[in-house]
Protein backbone atom coordinates (compact mmCIF):
# COMPACT_ATOMS: atom_id res chain seq x y z
CA UNK A 1 0.00 0.00 0.00
CA UNK A 2 1.64 3.18 -1.02
CA UNK A 3 -0.75 5.02 2.52
CA UNK A 4 1.56 7.09 4.19
CA UNK A 5 1.77 6.86 8.34
CA UNK A 6 0.82 8.92 10.91
CA UNK A 7 1.57 9.54 14.77
CA UNK A 8 0.53 9.67 17.39
CA UNK A 9 -2.96 8.00 16.02
CA UNK A 10 -4.26 9.81 19.05
CA UNK A 11 -3.53 12.94 21.20
CA UNK A 12 -4.49 14.71 23.90
CA UNK A 13 -3.53 18.09 25.14
CA UNK A 14 -4.51 20.87 27.50
CA UNK A 15 -5.63 24.34 25.98
CA UNK A 16 -2.32 26.33 25.33
CA UNK A 17 -0.52 23.86 24.75
CA UNK A 18 1.41 22.72 21.52
CA UNK A 19 0.23 19.29 18.92
CA UNK A 20 2.94 18.06 16.50
CA UNK A 21 1.61 15.17 14.80
CA UNK A 22 4.31 12.99 12.31
CA UNK A 23 3.85 12.02 8.70
CA UNK A 24 5.47 9.15 6.75
CA UNK A 25 5.46 8.27 3.33
CA UNK A 26 6.73 6.28 1.14
CA UNK A 27 7.23 7.36 -2.69
CA UNK A 28 8.72 10.56 -4.42
CA UNK A 29 5.83 13.69 -4.13
CA UNK A 30 6.04 16.98 -5.49
CA UNK A 31 4.17 18.19 -2.03
CA UNK A 32 2.64 17.30 0.82
CA UNK A 33 -0.68 18.74 2.53
CA UNK A 34 -2.21 18.70 5.86
CA UNK A 35 -6.02 18.28 5.69
CA UNK A 36 -8.24 18.59 9.03
CA UNK A 37 -11.37 17.18 9.51
CA UNK A 38 -14.12 17.36 12.55
CA UNK A 39 -16.11 14.36 13.13
CA UNK A 40 -18.75 13.61 10.08
CA UNK A 41 -17.16 16.57 7.93
CA UNK A 42 -15.11 16.38 5.05
CA UNK A 43 -11.99 17.38 4.82
CA UNK A 44 -10.12 20.99 5.06
CA UNK A 45 -6.85 21.77 3.66
CA UNK A 46 -4.81 23.69 6.28
CA UNK A 47 -1.83 23.82 4.28
CA UNK A 48 0.70 22.61 1.42
CA UNK A 49 4.47 22.43 1.72
CA UNK A 50 6.33 21.57 -1.59
CA UNK A 51 9.09 19.13 -2.05
CA UNK A 52 11.91 21.82 -2.37
CA UNK A 53 10.46 23.50 0.94
CA UNK A 54 11.56 22.56 4.24
CA UNK A 55 9.68 25.04 6.38
CA UNK A 56 6.02 26.59 6.12
CA UNK A 57 4.49 28.82 8.71
CA UNK A 58 -0.14 29.35 8.63
CA UNK A 59 -0.73 31.36 12.01
CA UNK A 60 -0.70 28.77 14.76
CA UNK A 61 1.00 25.83 12.08
CA UNK A 62 4.31 25.30 11.20
CA UNK A 63 4.87 21.89 8.60
CA UNK A 64 8.33 20.58 8.27
CA UNK A 65 9.22 18.29 5.32
CA UNK A 66 12.24 16.75 5.10
CA UNK A 67 12.24 14.41 1.73
CA UNK A 68 15.59 12.21 2.52
CA UNK A 69 13.76 10.73 5.44
CA UNK A 70 10.04 11.16 3.75
CA UNK A 71 9.06 12.59 6.69
CA UNK A 72 6.75 15.56 7.46
CA UNK A 73 5.57 17.10 11.03
CA UNK A 74 2.62 19.48 11.79
CA UNK A 75 3.45 21.92 14.93
CA UNK A 76 0.00 23.56 16.04
CA UNK A 77 0.97 25.93 19.05
CA UNK A 78 -1.23 27.43 21.61
CA UNK A 79 -3.70 25.03 20.40
CA UNK A 80 -7.52 26.03 21.56
CA UNK A 81 -10.36 23.40 22.20
CA UNK A 82 -11.93 24.51 18.56
CA UNK A 83 -8.62 22.69 16.78
CA UNK A 84 -10.03 19.02 18.62
CA UNK A 85 -10.10 17.31 14.97
CA UNK A 86 -8.31 14.38 13.11
CA UNK A 87 -5.35 15.61 10.66
CA UNK A 88 -4.41 13.38 8.13
CA UNK A 89 -1.30 14.39 5.83
CA UNK A 90 -1.49 14.16 2.23
CA UNK A 91 0.89 13.24 -0.75
CA UNK A 92 0.69 13.58 -4.18
CA UNK A 93 3.27 11.36 -5.81
CA UNK A 94 5.54 12.39 -8.39
CA UNK A 95 4.08 12.39 -12.04
CA UNK A 96 0.48 12.06 -10.64
CA UNK A 97 -1.97 13.73 -9.37
CA UNK A 98 -3.58 11.16 -6.60
CA UNK A 99 -3.37 12.11 -3.24
CA UNK A 100 -2.65 9.44 -0.89
CA UNK A 101 -3.62 9.91 2.62
CA UNK A 102 -1.90 8.83 5.92
CA UNK A 103 -3.58 6.97 8.69
CA UNK A 104 -4.52 10.40 10.38
CA UNK A 105 -4.08 11.63 14.30
CA UNK A 106 -6.93 11.90 16.47
CA UNK A 107 -5.76 15.40 18.58
CA UNK A 108 -8.43 16.10 21.13
CA UNK A 109 -7.53 19.80 23.43
CA UNK A 110 -9.21 19.88 26.69
CA UNK A 111 -10.35 23.09 28.03
CA UNK B 1 -19.90 31.06 -2.45
CA UNK B 2 -17.95 28.59 -4.72
CA UNK B 3 -18.22 24.90 -3.58
CA UNK B 4 -18.59 21.61 -3.58
CA UNK B 5 -21.82 19.60 -2.74
CA UNK B 6 -22.85 16.24 -1.97
CA UNK B 7 -26.27 14.70 -1.85
CA UNK B 8 -28.29 13.33 0.31
CA UNK B 9 -25.92 14.03 3.42
CA UNK B 10 -27.34 10.83 4.97
CA UNK B 11 -28.65 7.85 2.68
CA UNK B 12 -30.09 4.86 3.72
CA UNK B 13 -30.41 1.88 1.64
CA UNK B 14 -31.27 -2.15 1.43
CA UNK B 15 -28.50 -4.70 1.30
CA UNK B 16 -28.71 -5.11 -2.82
CA UNK B 17 -30.48 -2.28 -3.65
CA UNK B 18 -28.64 0.03 -5.46
CA UNK B 19 -27.78 3.27 -4.89
CA UNK B 20 -26.59 6.82 -6.25
CA UNK B 21 -24.48 10.14 -4.54
CA UNK B 22 -24.14 12.75 -6.12
CA UNK B 23 -21.84 15.73 -6.38
CA UNK B 24 -21.74 19.09 -8.07
CA UNK B 25 -19.32 21.99 -7.73
CA UNK B 26 -18.96 25.39 -8.68
CA UNK B 27 -15.13 25.77 -8.53
CA UNK B 28 -14.86 24.78 -11.99
CA UNK B 29 -12.35 22.04 -11.68
CA UNK B 30 -10.65 19.94 -13.80
CA UNK B 31 -9.92 17.05 -11.66
CA UNK B 32 -13.32 15.07 -9.57
CA UNK B 33 -12.22 12.74 -6.79
CA UNK B 34 -14.76 9.94 -5.25
CA UNK B 35 -13.16 8.60 -1.87
CA UNK B 36 -14.72 6.00 0.84
CA UNK B 37 -13.75 6.95 4.32
CA UNK B 38 -14.71 4.26 7.01
CA UNK B 39 -15.03 5.06 11.03
CA UNK B 40 -11.53 6.39 11.83
CA UNK B 41 -10.02 5.24 8.91
CA UNK B 42 -8.05 7.76 6.49
CA UNK B 43 -10.09 8.35 3.05
CA UNK B 44 -9.64 5.64 0.53
CA UNK B 45 -9.23 6.99 -3.16
CA UNK B 46 -12.13 4.81 -5.26
CA UNK B 47 -11.63 6.63 -8.38
CA UNK B 48 -11.02 9.97 -10.28
CA UNK B 49 -11.56 12.08 -12.99
CA UNK B 50 -9.61 14.03 -15.32
CA UNK B 51 -11.49 16.21 -17.27
CA UNK B 52 -13.57 13.15 -18.95
CA UNK B 53 -10.69 10.52 -17.99
CA UNK B 54 -11.49 7.99 -15.84
CA UNK B 55 -9.35 6.78 -13.50
CA UNK B 56 -9.88 3.29 -11.32
CA UNK B 57 -8.03 2.58 -8.41
CA UNK B 58 -7.02 -1.68 -8.88
CA UNK B 59 -8.52 -2.31 -5.68
CA UNK B 60 -11.79 -0.30 -5.88
CA UNK B 61 -14.41 -3.05 -6.05
CA UNK B 62 -16.67 -3.58 -9.57
CA UNK B 63 -19.93 -2.64 -7.19
CA UNK B 64 -18.62 0.84 -7.50
CA UNK B 65 -19.05 3.03 -10.49
CA UNK B 66 -19.02 6.41 -11.32
CA UNK B 67 -20.35 9.18 -13.77
CA UNK B 68 -19.15 12.68 -14.67
CA UNK B 69 -22.00 14.06 -17.14
CA UNK B 70 -20.15 17.07 -17.43
CA UNK B 71 -17.67 19.80 -15.30
CA UNK B 72 -19.73 19.95 -12.68
CA UNK B 73 -21.59 17.23 -11.70
CA UNK B 74 -20.38 13.68 -10.90
CA UNK B 75 -21.84 10.39 -9.93
CA UNK B 76 -20.99 7.56 -7.70
CA UNK B 77 -23.38 4.49 -8.47
CA UNK B 78 -23.16 1.46 -5.77
CA UNK B 79 -25.09 -1.32 -7.63
CA UNK B 80 -25.57 -3.76 -5.31
CA UNK B 81 -24.51 -2.58 -1.79
CA UNK B 82 -23.50 -4.79 0.84
CA UNK B 83 -22.96 -4.13 4.75
CA UNK B 84 -19.17 -3.63 4.07
CA UNK B 85 -20.19 -0.62 1.89
CA UNK B 86 -21.89 1.17 4.56
CA UNK B 87 -19.53 4.01 5.08
CA UNK B 88 -19.05 8.34 4.48
CA UNK B 89 -18.44 8.93 0.68
CA UNK B 90 -16.29 11.79 0.04
CA UNK B 91 -16.28 13.75 -3.54
CA UNK B 92 -13.67 16.36 -3.44
CA UNK B 93 -12.12 18.42 -6.75
CA UNK B 94 -8.93 19.89 -7.46
CA UNK B 95 -7.85 22.66 -10.44
CA UNK B 96 -5.73 21.49 -13.19
CA UNK B 97 -4.74 18.25 -11.50
CA UNK B 98 -1.34 18.40 -13.14
CA UNK B 99 1.14 16.75 -10.42
CA UNK B 100 -1.13 17.71 -7.99
CA UNK B 101 0.13 21.40 -7.09
CA UNK B 102 -3.12 22.40 -5.80
CA UNK B 103 -4.78 21.85 -2.55
CA UNK B 104 -8.53 19.35 -2.78
CA UNK B 105 -11.28 20.92 -2.04
CA UNK B 106 -14.00 18.60 -0.55
CA UNK B 107 -17.51 18.22 -0.29
CA UNK B 108 -19.34 17.62 3.26
CA UNK B 109 -19.75 13.58 2.64
CA UNK B 110 -22.77 11.56 2.47
CA UNK B 111 -23.03 8.56 4.78
CA UNK B 112 -24.35 5.81 3.41
CA UNK B 113 -25.93 3.10 5.57
CA UNK B 114 -26.43 -0.31 4.75
CA UNK B 115 -29.73 -2.57 6.24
Amino acid sequence: SQQGEEDPQALSIQEGENATMNCSYKTSINNLQWYRQNSGRGLVHLILIRSNEREKHSGRLRVTLDTSKKSSSLLITASRAADTASYFCATVPSGTYKYIFGTGTRLKVLA
Amino acid sequence: DAMVIQNPRYQVTQFGKPVTLSCSQTLNHNVMYWYQQKSSQAPKLLFHYYDKDFNNEADTPDNFQSRRPNTSFCFLDIRSPGLGDAAMYLCATTLNGTSGRYEQFFGPGTRLTVL
